[in-house]
């Protein structure tokens, strides 16, 4: 069974500081990885998917990358804004599980002014 | 495109009462998922859905739960005699074949 495990649960930060979220999941068997923000009380927001030919995706500030054979996703922030602080998912599509996502936790991140 | 539409946003029910929560998926997308969030936990897959048939519902539990998603209309999730481990917040996404989803703004039920 997959499991999707996130680190750091929770971050804080100063405004302006570059940082890395950490995905990592069981069974590199998988189809494409997703990373979602969610804002509180709101729906998930789709930042960047990367399919399994893929090693990573970029949208502006932020920068996805994916190595399927150790099992780990990073998430990239760069020059963090206050407006940034969110929860930031992960999630990945099986590959023979039709189109069901597993999410990880998420990391809560809180960007200081 | 007005993305995907779920409605109510807020529902309040009391114990065993029924709750229906209703998804539009986005124009052009044949696959809709239905997502629950319990309080501090994460997003656990329900059931996916295409139009009149169920393709997996392995996380939907065995009683008081349905889907449907009828050729005409929205998808319908359905829970009877609600109680108050049913308070979560659901959330459902569509996607065309084979690509990223999109979640619609849940739909947020409170069992009193």
């Amino acid at each position: 069974k997959q499991e999707v495990t996130q680190i750091p649960a929770a971050l804080s930060v100063p405004e302006g500081e570059n940082l890395v979220l950490n995905c990592s999941f069981t069974d590199s068997a998988i189809y494409n990885l997703q990373w979602f923000r969610q804002d509180p009380g709101k729906g998930l927001t789709s930042l960047l998917l990367i399919q399994s030919s893929q090693r990573e995706q970029t949208s502006g500030r932020l920068n996805a990358s994916l190595d399927k054979s150790s099992g780990r996703s990073t998430l990239y922030i760069a020059a963090s804004q206050p407006g940034d602080s969110a929860t930031y998912l992960c999630a990945v599509y099986e590959d023979n599980a039709g189109n069901m996502l597993t999410f990880g936790g998420g990391t809560r991140l809180m960007v200081k002014p | 495109n007005a993305g995907v539409m779920q409605n109510p946003r807020h529902l309040v029910r009391r114990r065993g009462q029924e709750a229906r929560l209703r998804c539009s998926p986005m124009k052009g997308h044949s696959h809709v998922y239905w997502y629950r969030q319990l309080p501090e936990e994460g997003l656990k897959f329900m059931v996916y859905l295409q139009k009149e048939n169920i393709i997996d519902e392995s996380g939907m539990p065995k009683e008081r739960f349905s889907a449907e998603f009828p050729k005409e209309g929205p998808s319908i999730l359905r829970i009877q005699q609600v109680v108050r481990g049913d308070s979560a917040a659901y959330f459902c996404a569509s996607s065309p074949p084979d690509s990223g989803y999109t979640f619609g703004s849940g739909t947020r039920l409170t069992v009193v």
